[in-house]
């Protein structure tokens, strides 16, 4: 079965700081890879996605993404965080190899960002 | 409105009632999917379904329980509610591309 792996649980940073959340996966075929956000009392919304193609992916809210085959890493990135910004992170990896396959989340990451 | 809605937003039970959720989407999506959200566990799947009247088990399925017999609903059931199950649930469908929506959570508490 496949994991996700975000390493960072928290991460405090100011505003206007750049920011750069790991995101590491385990399974060595094709794969769909999500980034979804929940801010405070919400439900999770979709912040981008990767199919396939460039792997640089740009996504809402100035957000963007690499995948990196080589280091099966999807790692969020973002060049100036607001205050707005605060939310849960999580990273998702949904294999392909035939049909529809189960996501698996990562436990997430909380970013908080400080005016 | 499209989209996934559920209710109730907020229960309090005790401990030994039956609980239902409800789940109901909009866009006629084939799969659907109920998570629970712990601090310090992410998301952890409880069942899915790939359709009406198909339905699996996730990864923490004891004391729950599903059924679909639309495309558009998908109830979880808490056959005896447990402190343990305390949690927000989350219910979800999946779009073309293999995204998921999710709905707005059930706040759950069990005395």
């Amino acid at each position: 079965a496949q994991s996700v792996s975000q390493h960072n649980h928290h991460v405090i940073l100011s505003e206007a700081a750049s920011l750069e959340l790991g995101c590491n996966y385990s399974y060595g075929g094709t794969v769909n890879l999500f980034w979804y956000v929940q801010y405070p009392g919400q439900h999770l919304q979709l912040l981008l996605k990767y199919f396939s193609g460039d792997p640089l992916v740009k996504g809402i809210k100035g957000f963007e993404a690499e995948f990196i085959k080589s280091k099966f890493s999807f790692n969020l990135r973002k060049p100036s965080v607001q205050w707005s910004d605060t939310a849960e992170y999580f990273c998702a990896v949904n294999p392909i190899r035939g049909g529809y396959q189960k996501v698996t989340f990562g436990t997430g990451t909380k970013l908080q960002v400080i005016p | 409105d499209a989209g996934i809605t559920q209710s109730p937003r907020y229960k309090i039970t005790e401990t030994g009632r039956q609980v239902t959720l409800m789940c109901h989407q909009t866009w006629s999506h084939s799969y659907m999917f109920w998570y629970r959200q712990d601090l310090g566990h992410g998301l952890r799947l409880i069942y899915y379904s790939a359709a009406a009247d198909i339905t699996d088990k996730g990864e923490v399925p004891d004391g729950y329980v599903v059924s679909r017999s639309k495309t558009e609903n998908f109830p979880l059931t808490l056959e005896s509610a447990t402190r343990s199950q305390t949690s927000v649930y989350f219910c979800a469908s999946v779009g073309t591309y293999n995204e998921q929506f999710f709905g707005p959570g059930t706040r759950l508490t069990v005395l």
